[in-house]
């Protein structure tokens, strides 16, 4: 079935420098593309989202890319700082009427 | 910011209790959710809703049952609880057209002794 896989399911980078998250996702007829960030004792948040018709969009120090081809799209975050230590998830849907594919998550450790 | 609340935030309660774990949102959004959770890791669907009178079962299987009378509020019933059920409950509303983004109330806690 339909499937989206996140990596890494652990990502500890050092505070001001970048950080990578990676998802695949299966089904070619998806073409939204959240991901969200969840802090400890509360419930995930929107960050940032794409859809489709556009390969990268930018807010501030978060971007988000998206390779239709490959079926892979990515979370970028730069100058890293202790409150962007977090669970973060991605999800895929291929329509209003279809259901969030959820990925694992990935734990981001911002190290002092 | 997103106006959805889930109450209890936290529930510790014996096996064999009824529960009903709340969620209300005042967005006027037509699609609602209720996700499983265990602390930090994956998410589960297991209802959602399009509108009034309307529920479907997600993709994990569920003791539990839900209702939409209200626009504005999706409640989650377990009519028996057991030590299986403890987990973190998520709720979640969405707007109907297109695809929009989820809103996430904080989750309650539950433990079934």
């Amino acid at each position: 079935g339909e499937n989206v896989e996140q990596h890494p399911s652990t990502l500890s980078v050092q505070e001001g420098d970048s950080a990578v998250i990676k998802c695949t996702y299966s089904d070619s007829a998806s073409n939204y593309f959240p991901w969200y960030k969840q802090e400890l004792g509360k419930g995930p948040q929107l960050i940032i989202d794409i859809r489709s018709n556009v390969g990268e969009k930018k807010d501030q120090r978060i971007a988000v890319t998206l390779n239709k081809t490959a079926k892979h799209f990515s979370l970028h975050i730069t100058e890293t700082q202790p409150e962007d230590s977090a669970v973060y998830f991605c999800a895929a849907s291929k329509g209003s009427n279809y259901q969030l594919i959820w990925g694992a998550g990935t734990k981001l450790i911002i190290k002092p | 910011e997103a106006d959805i609340y889930q109450t209890p935030r936290y529930l510790v309660i014996g096996t064999g209790k009824k529960i009903t774990l709340e969620c209300s949102q005042t967005m006027g959004h037509d699609k609602m959710y209720w996700y499983q959770q265990d602390p930090g890791m994956e998410l589960h669907l297991i209802h959602y809703s399009y509108g009034v009178n309307s529920t479907e079962k997600g993709d994990l299987s569920s003791e539990s049952t839900v209702s939409r009378i209200r626009t504005e509020h999706f409640p989650l019933t377990l009519e028996s609880a057991r030590p299986s059920h403890t987990s973190q409950y998520l709720c979640a509303s969405s707007d109907r057209e297109g695809n929009q983004p989820q809103h996430f109330g904080d989750g309650t806690r539950l433990s079934i002794l």
